[in-house]
């Protein structure tokens, strides 16, 4: 089946650093891929929409000046948080889009444990 | 816009008990449903998905769901709960058009009791 792989698992950085996550679609293409942020014992929030080729779309509320997403290929794409600060310290976990599925196809990869310290 | 309700944060169940997990979603036009689980710091995992097909959805893991809408309901059951089911889960509403996102429900958390 659809395999999301998502590095690292989990970082630790200091504060004002920036940090990038990958998602990757390890056997299939993602033309769409999404990432989400989840706080503890919450759901997770849509923070962003990334397409391949074309700037990614925001949901109300998200920086995207401090959460940089970038889609170069239809395999990849990256969130940097930028400038990181404790109150970045969160589970962010991307989903991929498998448009050869028939239907509506959604892998979500491992999550990346965040601590800005 | 679409939305998602599940009724209940928290579930607990004695192990070989019926798991029920409720979800009610609002959409005005047919939605596509998810019901996912979550183990402690992990990404999500699909269980099953409704698409308009058959009512009756069955999943992974003895899972199945039913779409009821008249009830604007797609419960989440299972007739002998075992330990290993304890988890978070989330039942989840795709958008449509778009980008087809995804709107999740805040979660139920699922206790198994010996």
């Amino acid at each position: 089946g659809a395999v999301v792989s998502q590095h690292p698992s989990w970082v630790i950085c200091k504060s004002g650093t920036s940090v990038k996550i990958e998602c990757r679609s390890l056997d299939f293409q993602a033309t769409t891929m999404f990432w989400y942020r989840q706080f503890p014992k919450q759901s997770l929030m849509l923070m962003a929409t990334s397409n391949e080729g074309s700037k990614a779309t925001y949901e109300q509320g998200v920086e995207k000046d401090k959460f940089l997403i970038n889609h170069a290929s239809l395999t990849l794409s990256t969130l940097t948080v930028t400038s990181a600060h404790p109150e970045d310290s969160s589970f962010y976990i991307c989903s991929a889009r498998d448009t050869g599925t028939p239907v509506y196809g959604y892998t979500f990869g491992s999550g990346t444990r965040l601590t800005v310290v | 816009a679409q939305s998602v309700t599940q009724l209940g944060s928290h579930v607990s169940v004695s192990e070989g008990a019926l798991v029920l997990l409720r979800c009610n979603y609002s959409s005005s036009v047919p939605p596509y449903l998810f019901w996912y689980v979550q183990y402690p710091n992990q990404g999500l995992q699909l269980l099953l998905k409704y698409t308009s097909a058959a009512t009756l959805v069955k999943g992974i893991n003895g899972f199945e769901a039913e779409f009821k809408k008249s009830e604007t309901s797609f419960h989440l059951t299972k007739p002998s709960a075992h330990m290993s089911d304890a988890a978070e889960y989330f039942c989840a509403v795709s958008e449509s058009g778009g980008y087809n996102k995804l709107i999740f429900g805040a979660g139920t958390r699922l206790a198994v009791h010996p």
